[in-house]
């Protein structure tokens, strides 16, 4: 069964403090991994696509990298404006499956 | 361009009343999905479209009915509304894959927060 699982659930930190976001997933056939911010009230915004195990990208702040079991999102020095729910989804076939998210808050 | 919208934003319902949602995009996307987001259940396809004239069921596809009778617009429809239905449905569309290029990924409507009473 196709599964994707984020964590952790919800994430505080302080502005300049960096973590990583976690996207472990079980698909067959994975065509693409992908990152979005949803901020409240809104539809979600696409980020980065992963393709190829071993694979990074960066923008800005983020830089988001891909095993062939799970996907990270490094987020370096963090603004309170990163403050968002980023998802992870994968591509198999023609659908995609996403995992429930991480709240990411960054006090100032 | 104006991306992916969807009509209405808002919507309160009586359970057995039925309604339509409408998505539109202009980017002349082939691919066009329906998702509902629920608290700690994330997005869950409900159907989706891979061309005009074609739809198919994704993951909870039950109570709901679709139909892309134009490339730029695809209807979500809800025959007879249950409590279970309230969510909020967000639309979606992209470019078909291509296996030498990169996924291409979708684009997002702003949302319809849906209420059954």
């Amino acid at each position: 069964e196709d599964q994707v699982t984020q964590s952790p659930e919800a994430l505080r930190l302080q502005e300049g403090e960096s973590s990583s976001l976690n996207c472990s997933y079980t698909v067959s056939g994975l065509r693409g991994l992908f990152w979005y911010r949803q901020d409240p009230g809104k539809g979600p915004e696409f980020l980065f696509t992963l393709y190829s195990a071993g694979e990074e990208k960066e923008k800005e702040r983020l830089k988001a990298t891909l095993t062939k079991k799970e996907s990270f999102l490094h987020i370096t020095a963090p603004k309170p404006e990163d403050s968002a729910t980023y998802l992870c989804a994968v591509q198999a076939g023609n659908q995609f499956y996403f995992g429930t998210g991480t709240s990411l808050t960054v006090i100032p | 361009n104006a991306g992916v919208t969807q009509t209405p934003k808002f919507r309160v319902l009586k359970t057995g009343q039925s309604m339509t949602l409408l998505c539109a995009q202009d980017m002349n996307h082939e691919y066009m999905y329906w998702y509902r987001q629920d608290p700690g259940m994330g997005l869950r396809l409900i159907h989706y479209s891979v061309g005009e004239g074609t739809t198919a069921k994704g993951e909870v596809p039950d109570g709901y009915n679709v139909s892309r009778l134009k490339k730029q617009n695809f209807l979500l429809g809800l025959e007879s509304a249950a409590p279970s239905q309230t969510s909020v449905y967000f639309c979606a569309s992209r470019r078909p894959w291509v296996r030498t290029i990169a996924p291409d990924e979708q684009y997002f409507g702003p949302g319809t927060r849906l209420t059954v009473t």
